[in-house]
């Protein structure tokens, strides 16, 4: 299975603060992408990463790959209460998503 | 216009009714996907329509059974469900279904059913 999986699975931070977001895979991929979902609605795209990338950046959001490791991060600095959301990455095969990390940004 | 739409928000069908989730999007996209959410849990693929065909059956029981009338629309049909089918349905279409696709959702229909 090419599904990543998170960590941590939940996370609370204080509103400024940067979260840090884990994701793991097991099989090669071609890029990976991670996604938003505010409670109950559907998935945002935040941002994909190929697989010759190690760093990308896209306003306060800096994704790193590590193919190595098959891991990848995704970092969102000075965090906001409107950051709360359950963030998963995707792996391109069939998308399938990993368990996801639920964050909680307290204003 | 980049937004997809489904109806209904909310479905509430006992499990001798049949029903339809309808999906649709305006932006071109040749690739959609219906998938299942349970609560606090990630997405799980269902389907997948390409060019209006269907490529992808992630071995859905047949209680589930989708339709692509043209390439802006997508349903899925419900019949004889069992609670367990009680979830978050969403779908989502892509430009071509391609392995660096953009998916964008709709925000989902929340079925339960008694």
């Amino acid at each position: 299975s090419q599904q990543g999986e998170e960590d941590p699975q939940a996370l609370s931070i204080q509103e400024g603060e940067n979260a840090t977001m884990n994701c793991s895979y097991k099989t090669s991929i071609n890029n990976l992408q991670w996604y938003r979902q505010n409670s109950g609605r559907g998935l945002v795209h935040l941002i994909l990463i190929r697989s010759n990338e190690r760093e990308k950046h896209s306003g306060r959001l800096r994704v790193t790959l590590d193919t190595s490791k098959k891991s990848s991060s995704l970092l969102i600095t000075a965090s906001r209460a409107a950051d709360t959301a359950s963030y998963f990455c995707a792996t391109e095969s069939r998308m399938r998503f990993g368990a996801g990390t639920r964050l909680t940004v307290k204003p | 216009d980049t937004e997809v739409t489904q109806t209904p928000k909310h479905l509430v069908m006992g499990m001798t009714n049949k029903k339809s989730l309808k999906c649709e999007q305006h932006m071109g996209h040749r690739a959609m996907y219906w998938y299942k959410q349970k609560a606090k849990k990630p997405p799980e693929l269902m389907f997948v329509y390409s060019y209006e065909k269907l490529s992808i059956n992630e071995s859905v029981p047949s209680r589930f059974s989708p339709e692509c009338p043209n390439s802006s629309l997508l349903n899925l049909h419900l019949h004889a469900l069992q609670p367990e089918d009680s979830a978050l349905y969403l779908c989502a279409s892509s430009p071509r279904g391609g392995t660096t696709d953009t998916q964008y959702f709709g925000p989902g229909t929340r079925l339960t059913v008694l």
